[in-house]
């Protein structure tokens, strides 16, 4: 079975500034993908970014980012220039490949971020 | 256009009561979910199909019974409420495809109070 950890229930990060979210996971599978979700307070799970963890290259969308490091089973995010609207739950999650025709997300606790001016 | 809706977006009800949610979706996608979101916002996965054959039937109560009418619907019906199933339900999405991320698309969560 995975699991996925997230050892930072709560951070704080001033508008403008960078934070790295962390978040460890364990498997034995070698064909496997990760993802970031991030829930506002309106609830909407909205997906960030994704990883596939064949590729080297450390995935990007904007202002987000990954360090993905396969050897040591850690997916952190970064998210740079912060802004208010980043505020919200960061949940990061694993999915099995190769599964077939669905494939279930096994999501860590959640960090919940905000942003301050 | 909403690509995955759920409705109601909250459902207050007593225990004992039996209530359906629906979720339906707009992407042409083949494989649906159910996930269920507990108070401390732990998410966990219930149910998948796709093209409306059941393919993921994690160990939930059997008083949760998933339909799919059809691979655009999975509505969640549940009998004899009890207040432990007071959650945020998600629906989700993808296109149910092997050999590449099959990226998951929620809905907007379903509050449901039992009181």
């Amino acid at each position: 079975a995975q699991t996925v950890t997230q050892s930072q229930p709560e951070m704080s990060v001033q508008e403008a500034e960078t934070v790295t979210l962390s978040c460890t996971y364990d498997t034995s599978e070698s064909n496997y993908y990760l993802f970031w979700y991030k829930q506002p307070p309106s609830r909407q799970m909205i997906l960030v970014i994704r990883q596939e963890a064949y590729k080297q290259q450390n995935a990007t969308e904007n202002r987000f980012s990954v360090n993905f490091q396969k050897a040591a089973k850690s997916f952190s995010l970064k998210i740079s220039d912060s802004q208010l609207g980043d505020t919200a739950m960061y949940f990061c999650a694993f999915m099995k490949g190769n599964t077939g025709t669905a494939s279930k997300l096994t999501f860590g606790t959640g960090t919940r971020l905000q942003v301050t001016l | 256009d909403t690509a995955v809706s759920q409705t109601p977006k909250y459902l207050v009800t007593q225990m004992g009561n039996d209530k359906s949610i629906k979720c339906e979706q707009n992407l042409g996608h083949d494989t649906m979910y159910w996930y269920k979101q507990d108070s401390k916002k732990f998410l966990k996965i219930m149910f998948s199909y796709n093209n409306k054959e059941l393919i993921i039937n994690e160990t939930v109560p059997n008083r949760f019974s998933p339909k799919s009418p059809d691979k655009a619907h999975l509505n969640l019906h549940i009998n004899s409420l009890e207040l432990g199933d007071s959650a945020v339900y998600f629906c989700a999405s993808s296109q149910g495809t092997s050999g590449s991320p099959d990226t998951q698309y929620f809905g907007p969560g379903t509050r449901l109070t039992v009181l």
